[in-house]
């Protein structure tokens, strides 16, 4: 089945630059996703693309996707306060694509 | 507003007690979902409905049961709750149209629950 892993934590300086790394094995999977979960709350989307894409850009949020290396990252330009949270990594399991697999989280953390 | 609700927000229960925490969507979407997120903050699908009917059902106990009255509801409810259940559980769900991608799911507030 689908495997999708990330480093667990990430510590960053404010207006720098983050770069939240994923992996996975599921060559299949349709699109691939990054949650945002900050504390005590639900996950909320984030940004997801197209496995047939290899950037997205969203604000300060850009994608990139290596489907040959099966990886996928996501970078936060200008970090801010407000960013640390848990990130999450998710793609969709095969074909049926209504079972999503979630990756550990990383904990972003930002110092001033 | 709200999209998914979940009630209660949070659940203090002692062991061999049963409850149900409850799921509403208001997306008019036609899949639902229960998740676990356990202490190191590791989420893990329980359950899939799509308009009622169960689609996905994974590796969890029978004393976990699932109930979709209609396709904007999903409960779950435990019976015999045991340490092990303490967890947030959060429930999503999914449109079928394009707009968003069809597997991308919304997720509610989460229930919070304790057992001791």
């Amino acid at each position: 089945g689908e495997d999708v892993e990330q480093s667990l934590f990430l510590s960053v300086r404010e207006g720098d630059s983050s770069v939240i790394n994923c992996t996975y094995t599921d060559s299949s999977s349709t699109y691939l996703y990054w949650y945002k979960q900050e504390p005590g709350a639900g996950l909320q989307l984030l940004t997801y693309i197209f496995s047939n894409m290899d950037m997205k850009q969203d604000q300060r949020l850009t994608v990139l996707l290596n489907k040959k290396d099966k990886h996928l990252s996501l970078r936060i330009a200008d970090t801010q306060t407000g960013d640390s949270a848990i990130y999450f990594c998710a793609g969709a399991a095969g074909s049926s694509a209504s079972k999503i697999i979630f990756g550990s989280g990383t904990r972003l953390s930002i110092r001033p | 507003d709200t999209a998914v609700s979940q009630t209660p927000k949070y659940l203090v229960t002692q062991m061999g007690n049963d409850k149900s925490i409850k799921c509403e969507q208001n997306l008019g979407h036609d899949t639902m979902y229960w998740y676990k997120q356990d202490s190191k903050k590791f989420l893990k699908i329980m359950f899939s409905y799509n308009n009622k009917e169960l689609i996905i059902n994974e590796t969890v106990p029978n004393r976990f049961s699932p109930k979709s009255p209609d396709k904007a509801h999903l409960n779950l409810h435990i019976n015999s709750l045991e340490l092990g259940d303490s967890a947030v559980y959060f429930c999503a769900s999914s449109p079928v149209t394009s707009g968003a991608p069809r597997e991308t799911q919304y997720f509610g507030p989460g229930t919070r629950l304790l057992v001791l």
